[in-house]
């Protein structure tokens, strides 16, 4: 049973482009979220997809937008990078239909802003 | 403003100890307090995990204790392996276990053998 993957695993941009990073969530659930994780610190929420649409959102710019398809897959995009967003980016995901079901994360995606 | 606050940042304990880890929290409609564990290059794996109806939770080697009226809990590990040593985040959330979660800053825990 395959878990939460996320790609690509490492990723370098300059300031001012554009990223696309992609998750799959485990076999079964329908609800992904993202988190932020600073170097040293505890990872960020970010936002949160249930039906393809946003539920919830954290307290970080629109230059941060995502979408989740049919499949219940998700993307995250990052637009007008700046050097602050250098990160590692988690996403979680769960089953939205038993509240007890805790969030399972994948290894995230280690961005690097040049 | 942090709504989550873990200590302590470090930790180094002896094989075979106990490791105690504290959270301490804001808000009190917080319903779900999981704690994640975190190796390097790796994503949070849950631990284990509690609801404001209970005290305590025992899974293995790993315990939460809760305490409402202080709005505390706290992580301990018993007969501490050097397999033990990672990072370990308490988080809180509002609502059902896949609503967002607001995460401590982390402890670094080191087990010396």
């Amino acid at each position: 049973d395959a878990g939460v993957t996320q790609s690509p695993t490492h990723l370098i941009k300059t300031r001012g482009q554009q990223v696309t990073l992609r998750c799959s969530p485990k076999s079964g659930h329908d609800t992904v979220s993202w988190y932020q994780q600073a170097l040293g610190q505890g990872p960020q929420f970010i936002f949160q997809y249930y039906e393809e649409e946003e539920r919830q959102r954290g307290n970080f710019p629109d230059r941060f937008s995502g979408h989740q398809f049919p499949n219940y897959s998700s993307e995250l995009n990052v637009n007008a990078l700046l050097l602050g967003d250098s990160a590692l980016y988690l996403c979680a995901s769960s089953w939205t239909g038993d509240g007890n079901q805790p969030q399972h994360f994948g290894d995230g995606t280690r961005l690097s802003i040049l | 403003q942090q709504q989550v606050k873990q200590s302590p940042q470090s930790l180094i304990v002896q094989k075979g100890g106990i490791s105690i880890i504290n959270c301490a929290y804001e808000n009190t409609a917080f319903d779900y307090f999981p704690w994640y564990q975190q190796f390097p290059g790796k994503g949070p794996a849950l631990l284990i995990a509690i609801r404001p109806d209970v005290s305590e939770k025992k899974e293995g080697r790993f315990t939460i204790s809760f305490n409402k009226s202080a709005k505390q809990f706290s992580l301990h590990i018993m007969d501490s392996q050097p397999g033990d040593s990672a990072t370990y985040f308490c988080a809180a959330s509002n609502g059902q276990a896949g609503t967002a979660l607001i995460f401590g800053k982390g402890t670094t825990l080191s087990v010396s053998s």
